[in-house]
């Protein structure tokens, strides 16, 4: 079945580095969209991604999906503490519905 | 808008009990509701993907006599473990979406079952 895989698997940064969650599909992504969950909270939505090749900027958060649709990335510049949580990767494949949600990253901030 | 409430957010049950988890869309009518389990420290693992009036579509190796999920309306969605047992102790996640197209699912905050 389709697998997605996110690397790392945990990132501590110092605040103001720069952090970068990978995601790797096995099959190709119709779209793929992203998703950040706060310790002890619920995913949400972030974002949306659905051309090969795009690329689209949220702030300090920029997301790429790759030119054969079959991976993506998010690169949070200049970390705050705010921006700890897990963030998952999700791909949509074929005209479904289904979401199959990737391995996520732990994102840790420190002072 | 988009708000999915989920009910309740944490029960303690007995082992050989059933426990019944609602999802429901506050301001918005869901034509699908998907239901995920989590790990501690885990991904979302999809359950089942259920439409309204019509029988859920359970992923591979879940059990549907286990695991009833009825979605009698537009704008709410059921999900019952039966016979509980210890290793069904999870973090139990629904979230809808608005059109058979979709792109957005917007998540409740989530069921924390503990089975003893």
């Amino acid at each position: 079945g389709q697998q997605v895989m996110q690397i790392p698997q945990y990132q501590h940064v110092q605040e103001g580095e720069d952090f970068t969650t990978y995601c790797n599909s096995s099959t190709t992504l119709s779209n793929i969209q992203w998703y950040k969950q706060r310790p002890g909270g619920h995913p949400v939505f972030l974002i949306q991604l659905v051309k090969s090749g795009e690329v689209k900027k949220q702030k300090r958060l920029t997301f790429q999906f790759g030119e054969a649709k079959k991976n993506s990335s998010l690169h949070i510049t200049a970390t705050q503490t705010t921006d700890v949580g897990t963030y998952f990767c999700a791909g949509r494949k074929g005209g479904g519905n289904k979401l199959t949600f990737g391995t996520g990253t732990q994102l840790k901030v420190e002072l | 808008g988009a708000v999915v409430s989920q009910h309740p957010s944490w029960v303690i049950c007995k082992s050989g009990t059933s426990v019944k988890i609602e999802c429901r869309s506050l301001d918005f009518q869901a034509t699908t509701m998907f239901w995920y389990r989590q790990f501690p420290k885990q991904s979302l693992m999809l359950m089942a993907t259920s439409n309204e009036g019509s029988k859920a579509t359970y992923e591979q190796g879940v059990e549907k006599d286990k695991f009833l999920i009825n979605h009698a309306s537009l704008t709410l969605s059921t999900l019952t473990v039966t016979s509980a047992h210890p290793e069904d102790s999870s973090f139990y996640i629904c979230s809808a979406s608005r059109d058979l197209t979709v792109d957005i699912q917007y998540f409740g905050a989530g069921t924390r079952l503990s089975v003893l």
